[in-house]
């Protein structure tokens, strides 16, 4: 039973517009939220995070949004470059405190950036 | 570069054999988690250790066994490998306190035939 989802496995967006990452989630236990991104032959990179207390965290180009009641979060980046091809996950966490449940992560999305 | 490393890059087993892998952590950081990522999959939680304790594990059976020592570098074995442990495992280093400054190494592909 998947946690944590990201419907689409790949998105194709051209250079300098916005790409948007969705992700759902089903256990409302998680009060934590975090964005990877993954190059080939690399470990993921943490991006970005939100805490469910708030609906909106920004960091330069990335904006990540949580709607709590629709159990969905998703990932903005303004404008689009070609470094930011590669695949992004969506994670959860119960507390951002660390915690002993580790992080759940969803199967990700291959964001492709066209010039 | 996160200054987490891992070793080996990549590593061939056959079926009921024994693997060890390694991990060392970011300076500074005590705990640290280990994750499975099959082939299309999102990582998938193992166990995490902190202060050399094991605290926290996700739904692997005890075959996976970990260990981490003072130095904060560790280790994951599996025992009576099967086909589907195939994949790349990922460790990742934190302070205790902080979920988001979660340092991940490039993983070893493991390969069993």
């Amino acid at each position: 039973d998947q946690q944590v989802k990201q419907n689409s496995p790949s998105l194709s967006v051209q250079e300098g517009r916005i790409s948007i990452l969705n992700c759902d989630y089903t256990n409302s236990m998680f009060d934590y939220f975090l964005w990877y991104k993954k190059y080939p032959a690399e470990g993921p990179t943490f991006l970005i995070s939100i805490s469910s207390i708030k609906d909106k965290n920004e960091d330069g180009r990335f904006t990540v949004f949580l709607n709590k009641s629709a159990k969905h979060l998703s990932l903005h980046i303004v404008p689009s470059q070609p470094g930011d091809s590669a695949v992004y996950f969506c994670a959860a966490s119960k507390g951002s405190g660390g915690g002993a449940d580790g992080l759940t992560f969803g199967k990700g999305t291959h964001l492709i950036i066209q010039p | 570069e996160t200054g987490v490393t891992q070793s080996p890059t990549h590593l061939i087993k056959t079926r009921g054999q024994q693997v060890t892998l390694r991990c060392s952590s970011q300076s500074g950081h005590n705990t640290v988690s280990w994750y499975q990522q099959a082939l299309g999959q999102g990582p998938q939680f193992i166990f995490q250790y902190y202060r050399e304790e094991e605290n926290g594990r996700g739904n692997f059976p005890p075959r996976f066994s970990g260990l981490q020592f003072p130095n904060y570098s560790s280790e994951l074995n599996v025992n009576a490998l099967e086909l589907d442990d195939s994949a790349l495992y990922l460790c990742a280093s934190r302070r205790w306190t902080v979920t988001d400054t979660q340092y991940f190494g490039p993983g070893t592909r493991l390969t069993v035939l």
